[in-house]
């Protein structure tokens, strides 16, 4: 069972958007609407931030949001802001009944 | 408000064996899953397991079967993360998580547990 792929970093300054891709395989992204996202800052327990591709949960800006393509699954975040600094990961059930994570994407705020 | 609490931090000799835990309050603790997530120093998270508290039934990552146990009390809400022979590669943050079919929607403060001679 290998790590979802996501490119290690990604930035961006105030204000603009950004996008972080998760790759995965048809045994878990691509087979399964199961696809949550985290964000983790260093030193604090993760935060649930997207649930079911592109659901967010109570109390999570807007400015987040999901999406899903085939095999890939994508965090997109706007209006970016300093608090926004963190790292996210997303993750997958699979066909192996277990759940996976990707590798993690440092997010710089410029 | 749902919270999960874990254990302290541990220092472990190589070879000892270690139990850790997490109580869940603020919720039904047997109508969730409980996960448990490891972050070695400076990597990512990996997902290790989850017990279903209500009929202990678990399953785990390939990474991790057979090195580790997770288990439940539900009769004083608390699950746990054990092994029965530490190595210097289980230095880590452990983190507990309520599960269920959305995701981690709840977790605990993390358990850093270390190993070294």
């Amino acid at each position: 069972q290998s790590a979802l792929t996501q490119p290690a970093s990604v930035s961006g300054s105030p204000g603009q958007s950004i996008t972080i891709s998760c790759t995965g395989t048809r045994s878990d992204v691509g087979g399964y609407n199961y696809v949550s996202w985290y964000q983790h800052h260093p030193g604090k327990a993760p935060k649930l931030m997207i649930y079911d591709v592109s659901n967010r949960p109570s109390g999570v800006s807007n400015r987040f949001s999901g999406s899903k393509s085939g095999n890939t699954a994508s965090l997109t975040i706007s209006g970016l802001q300093a608090e926004d600094e963190a790292d996210y990961y997303c993750s997958s059930y699979t066909t192996s009944s277990t759940w996976v994570f990707g590798g993690g994407t440092k997010l710089t705020v410029l | 408000e749902v919270q999960l609490v874990q254990s302290g931090a541990e220092v472990k000799k190589p070879g000892e064996s270690l139990r850790i835990s997490c109580k869940g309050s603020g919720y039904k603790f047997t109508s969730y899953w409980i996960s448990w997530v490891r972050q070695m120093p400076g990597k990512g998270l990996e997902w290790m397991g989850r017990i279903d508290p209500g009929d202990s039934y678990t399953n785990y990552s390939p990474s991790f079967e057979g090195h580790v146990t997770i288990s439940a009390d539900k009769s004083i809400s608390t699950a746990y993360l054990q092994w029965n022979s530490l190595k210097a590669s289980d230095t880590a943050m452990y983190y507990c998580a309520r599960a269920d079919w959305i995701g981690l929607d709840y977790w605990g403060q993390g358990t850093l547990v270390t190993i070294s001679s």
